[in-house]
């Protein structure tokens, strides 16, 4: 079964300093990989997600995310972290055609960003 | 805003009883997705709906059913409600396409939730 794990329950992060919330996946076949955000009492937001090409991709508000295959990681980063990003964070994986899940995500169990002046 | 509307927002009711709830998709989405959010179980999807058929289910109870309509909105309708029950029900819903790549690769966007308390 394809899974995403988000070893951090929460990250801790300065104004102005750059942020990095972790994600590794384990899937069959080629993995597509997404990041959304959530807000208190909101839905999910889309940040970005990779299904092939560049390792490095870019998203919205600034993120960026590095797919790393020989570490099957997709860690979620930013250059600068600003106290309006403290939110919540999901990795997820979607099912692929060989596993037959039709378009299914499957999300890791959350990172709490709290960034503080 | 991610053009994908839910209602309504919030829903309190006792167990035993039955409720539904709504979701609209974004403009030209065929796809439609039902997840439950939860303290315990976190983020888990239930159903998938594509075009008005059933594409994929998952950790869905025998108690909860769906239906997606000829204009394209869905249902979630959840019967003989438990305290369990009470959870954030996000609905979602993509393209179902995605010019030339799988056709899973599309990206899902979510409606606000429906927050469902049972007492």
């Amino acid at each position: 079964a394809q899974s995403v794990a988000q070893p951090e329950d929460q990250v801790n992060v300065a104004e102005g300093n750059p942020l990095t919330v972790k994600c590794t996946y384990s899937v069959s076949g080629n993995p597509y990989l997404f990041w959304y955000v959530q807000y208190p009492n909101r839905g999910l937001q889309f940040l970005l997600k990779y299904i092939t090409g560049d390792n490095l991709v870019k998203g919205s508000y600034g993120f960026e995310a590095e797919f790393n295959k020989s570490q099957t990681s997709f860690h979620l980063k930013k250059p600068s972290a600003l106290v309006s990003d403290s939110a919540l964070y999901f990795c997820a994986v979607r099912d692929t055609i060989l596993t037959g899940g039709g378009n299914k995500l499957t999300f890791g169990t959350g990172t709490q960003l709290k960034v503080e002046l | 805003d991610s053009g994908v509307t839910q209602t309504p927002k919030h829903l309190i009711t006792a167990t035993g009883q039955r409720v539904t709830l709504r979701c609209s998709p974004r403009s030209g989405d065929l796809s439609v997705y039902w997840y439950q959010q939860s303290l315990d179980q976190g983020l888990q999807f239930l159903i998938q709906y594509y075009n008005g058929e059933e594409r994929a289910k998952g950790n869905i109870l025998e108690r909860f059913s769906a239906q997606q309509f000829p204009d394209l909105h869905s249902e979630l309708n959840l019967s003989s409600l438990e305290l369990g029950d009470s959870a954030l029900y996000f609905c979602a819903s993509s393209s179902g396409t995605s010019g030339g790549l799988p056709w899973n690769t599309d990206t899902q966007y979510f409606g606000p939730g429906t927050r469902l308390t049972v007492l």
